[in-house]
Formats: structure tokens, C-alpha cells, sequence
């Protein structure tokens, strides 16, 4: 079936050095999208691409899509304590008029102040 | 309502007994996922609805586990016989349905689920 692969599964790091999620599918991508999960909370929607390539900027988090629309990174700046969470990527199958979302494994951010 | 909603929100049972959880959607939305999340771990694909569709039931682990949505309404998550192993927190989500599947999907917060 269809998988999406997300690396690293934890990151350390100190508060204002940089974090990057690195997601890989073993398919072709209607698109994909990313979602943080405080701890204790639910996912909540960051951002979707689409298009081949696709480059998006929030503040300090940059979000690639792939050329072949099979992989995707998500890279945040300088992080806070506030980036605590764990960072998921969801890759979206469009058929029956929908769209069927595979989500990756999570990459889980701790920042040390 | 405003968001999505799921009942109960903690569910504490004894293995080998039936449970029955339940997602209301956001009104409207066509789309609608389970998703089994085990501590510490990741979002495991379970079933979705897509309006009248048939389901796409490819991430039912087992037998045990059924799900059924009246329509574009409410859905229900029936795990029969419980076991250990089903301790998780069960998640749904809806989405916005045609004519674009480019869009987000809003998370209810969750049924956590504990077998003894």
C-alpha cells in the first residue's frame, strides 16, 4: 500500500540552532501537507503544496515540495520553545472525488532553552 | 459546530468487550478518516469515507475493527472483543470534498482508549 516515510523520528536541539524533517513517498503525490501536534494536543494544519517544486515561506519555516512530487522537507530557523511538537507530513491520493491522506511517521522537536 | 467532535473522550474497558466511538464532522464536509495513533508514535491510517462512495477500509488492522457513516454525517468506530493492543488514542478528521481534494483536514481531539 501506500507509505510515507518521515526521517528523523526525534530531533534535539538548542533553542535558535535549526531543525529540518525530511518526508518521502513511496508514490506520486496529489500534493502534500504538514501538521503540528503539541504534546497532548491534536494535528493541526500548517500548509499543503502542490504544485512540482514548490517553495513555501511562514515566518521561519520553509516548506519544499519535491521536483517528482514524492518528497518533501520541512526546515524551521533559528527555533524557539514555542516549535515544540511533533511535525507531520500527510500525503494526499486524490480518487473517488476525494482524497485519501497518508500521514508520515512524525519527526518530534524538543528545544532546550 | 465548529469544530469536529468525538465521544467519548477518554474510554477505559475490560479485553474482550465491544466499544463504539463517535465523530461528528464539521457540516459539509464530504471526508471523513480514523486515524489509530499509539503513544509516542504516528498517525495510522485506518478508513475513509468520500461522500456516497464505498469506503476505502485498507487500514482495518482486523476483523475487530468496523466503521460505518450515515451519509455525510456522523461516523462510528466499532472495535469488537477489545484487546491490549487496541490501547491507543483514535483520531478523526474531516475535509472539505470536490471539486478540489486540496484541502485541509481538521482533527477532532481524539478517543482515548485504554483496554484492561
Amino acid at each position: 500500500g501506500q507509505q510515507v516515510m518521515q526521517i528523523p523520528q526525534y530531533q534535539h536541539v538548542q533553542e535558535g540552532e535549526d531543525f529540518t524533517t525530511y518526508c518521502n513517498s513511496s508514490t506520486t503525490l496529489s500534493n502534500i501537507q504538514w501538521y503540528k501536534q503539541r504534546p497532548g494536543g491534536h494535528p493541526v494544519f500548517l500548509i499543503q503544496l502542490v504544485k512540482s517544486g514548490e517553495v513555501k515561506k511562514q515566518k521561519r519555516l520553509t516548506f519544499q515540495f519535491g521536483e517528482a512530487k514524492k518528497n518533501s522537507s520541512l526546515h524551521i530557523t533559528a527555533t524557539q520553545t514555542t516549535d515544540v511538537g511533533t511535525y507531520f507530513c500527510a500525503g494526499l491520493l486524490i480518487y473517488n472525488q476525494g482524497g485519501k491522506l497518508i500521514f508520515g511517521q512524525g519527526t518530534e522537536l524538543s528545544v532546550k532553552p | 459546530g465548529a469544530g469536529v467532535s468525538q465521544s467519548p473522550s477518554n474510554k477505559v474497558t475490560e479485553k474482550g468487550k465491544d466499544v463504539e466511538l463517535r465523530c461528528d464532522p464539521i457540516s459539509g464536509h464530504t471526508a471523513l478518516y480514523w486515524y489509530r495513533q499509539r503513544l509516542g508514535q504516528g498517525l495510522e491510517f485506518l478508513i475513509y469515507f468520500q461522500g456516497n462512495s464505498a469506503p476505502d477500509k485498507s487500514g482495518l488492522p482486523s476483523d475487530r475493527f468496523s466503521a460505518e457513516r450515515t451519509g455525510e454525517s456522523v461516523s462510528t468506530l466499532t472495535i469488537q472483543r477489545t484487546q491490549q493492543e487496541d490501547s491507543a488514542v483514535y483520531l478523526c478528521a474531516s475535509r472539505p470534498g470536490p471539486p478540489t481534494g486540496n484541502t485541509e483536514a481538521f482533527f477532532g481531539q481524539g478517543t482515548r482508549l485504554t483496554v484492561v
